[in-house]
């Protein structure tokens, strides 16, 4: 039972414009959430996080948007640059659980030249 | 200053024989956790340590695999009698506490069972 899922396995996008990674989650104790970025042979490095309390944070580049109602967040990259092609990753956290990290499967980011 | 380190790298072991892999937290980090990640999957949580608290065992796919901490340093993750599905990358991470602080993850060590 996936309880973090991202449906696209990969995404390619132009460098310049707009990366949109999404997510959904089914288990509504979830209230933080988190992206990472993970270059081959790396462990995956924090991007940005989100509280339930919050629907949108934004970070230079990067902005997660979270939608409760729907379960669902996403992360837009703009403008998106070659070095942004990774594997991202977002997971969850439940308030009341330790720290521990529930991830989705993962969408392997390409941006082209 | 210095991330998580992990050792080895990679291991490639037969199966059936025993496997200990490594993990250096960062420096004044109280949580420890392990993940792994099978190939083409995301990451599992498997274990985490909070300091002197019995650890969070819930995620541990079998009694083949344990994992202990020397106060707040080393980690060292067993798995006995290991079998062809635990092949995967075995991830170590470590935050400052066990509430929303960062976790910094090290570099993975790839087991592979033939």
């Amino acid at each position: 039972d996936q309880q973090v899922k991202q449906n696209s396995p990969s995404l390619s996008v132009q460098e310049g414009r707009i990366s949109i990674l999404n997510c959904d989650y089914t288990n509504s104790m979830f209230d933080y959430f988190l992206w990472y970025k993970k270059y081959p042979a790396e462990g995956p490095t924090f991007l940005i996080s989100i509280s339930s309390i919050k629907d949108k944070n934004e970070d230079g580049r990067f902005t997660v948007f979270l939608n409760k109602s729907a379960k669902h967040l996403s992360l837009h990259i703009v403008p998106s640059q070659p070095g942004d092609s990774a594997v991202y990753f977002c997971a969850a956290i439940r308030g009341n659980a330790g720290n521990m990290l529930t991830f989705g499967g993962g969408t392997r980011l390409m941006v082209k030249p | 200053g210095a991330g998580v380190s992990q050792s080895p790298s990679n291991k490639v072991t037969e199966k059936g024989k025993d496997v200990e892999l490594r993990c250096d937290p960062i420096s004044g980090h109280t949580a420890l956790y392990w993940y792994r990640q099978r190939l083409g999957q995301g990451l599992e949580f498997l274990i985490y340590f909070q300091g002197n608290s019995a650890p969070d065992k819930s995620g541990l796919p079998s009694d083949r695999f344990s994992a202990e901490r020397t106060g707040e340093s080393v980690s060292t993750l067993t798995i006995q009698r290991t079998q062809q599905e635990d092949s995967a990358v075995y991830l170590c991470a470590s935050s400052l506490s066990a509430t929303t602080d960062t976790q910094y993850f090290g570099p993975g060590t790839r087991l592979t069972v033939l």
